[in-house]
């Protein structure tokens, strides 16, 4: 079965300091990877989407995922945090088998100090 | 371009009523995706209509159901309401054909249940 694994439910980061937010699927197909971020009392927002395209994707407001599928990983990145980037987000997969889902990690919330 | 609107905002139940929430898409877009937001589980995935058919369901009892009009609007009608049902239900809404599609979320229906 398909799932979305992401580690650190909070993550806390200074202002300026790299941004590593941790996203693990399992698939037994290539998958659609994306990440989602939720600032309070929105919906969820895409900030990119990896279609087995390039390895590197670069998405809104800095962030950028890699896609490594000996690690299974698609972990997002921003080089310096902003205030504005507290918020959370979610990674998430999609498949098809079983019928087509979106599937969604459980979330982590970044925290970005002055 | 108006993006997908919810309603109501917040609906107050007592257990063991029902409660219908409603769902307008992105004008164009023919895929309505109906998920479960419970506090601290992330995402799950309850429901997914294109061109008015129901096509997949996600892990939730009966009576969690739901329809789409020809207009391609949804409803999730929830039947006697437990307590745990007490969540954030977040509608999205994506383009038809390609099923990987990004979804755009409505900003949500806060149900409570008493």
């Amino acid at each position: 079965a398909q799932s979305v694994t992401q580690l650190g439910s909070h993550v806390s980061v200074s202002e300026g300091a790299l941004v590593l937010l941790r996203c693990n699927y399992s698939s037994s197909v290539p998958p659609y990877l994306f990440w989602y971020v939720q600032y309070p009392n929105q919906g969820l927002q895409l900030l990119l989407k990896y279609t087995s395209a390039a390895t590197l994707v670069k998405g809104i407001n800095g962030f950028e995922a890699e896609f490594k599928k000996s690690e299974t990983s698609f972990h997002l990145t921003k080089p310096s945090a902003h205030m504005s980037d507290a918020a959370e987000y979610f990674c998430a997969v999609s498949t098809n088998t079983g019928g087509f889902k979106t599937i969604f990690g459980a979330g982590t919330r970044l925290f970005v100090k002055a | 371009e108006a993006g997908v609107t919810q309603s109501p905002t917040h609906l107050i139940k007592t257990r063991g009523q029902q409660a219908t929430l409603r769902c307008s898409p992105i004008s164009g877009h023919t895929s309505v995706y109906w998920y479960q937001q419970a506090l601290g589980l992330g995402l799950q995935f309850l429901l997914w209509y294109d061109e008015g058919e129901e096509r997949n369901r996600g892990n939730f009892p009966p009576r969690f159901s739901g329809r789409q009009f020809p207009n391609y609007s949804s409803e999730l009608n929830v039947n006697a309401l437990e307590l745990e049902d007490s969540a954030l239900y977040l509608c999205a809404s994506s383009l038809g054909g390609n099923r990987y599609n990004e979804q755009f979320f409505g900003p949500g229906t806060r149900l409570t249940v008493l």
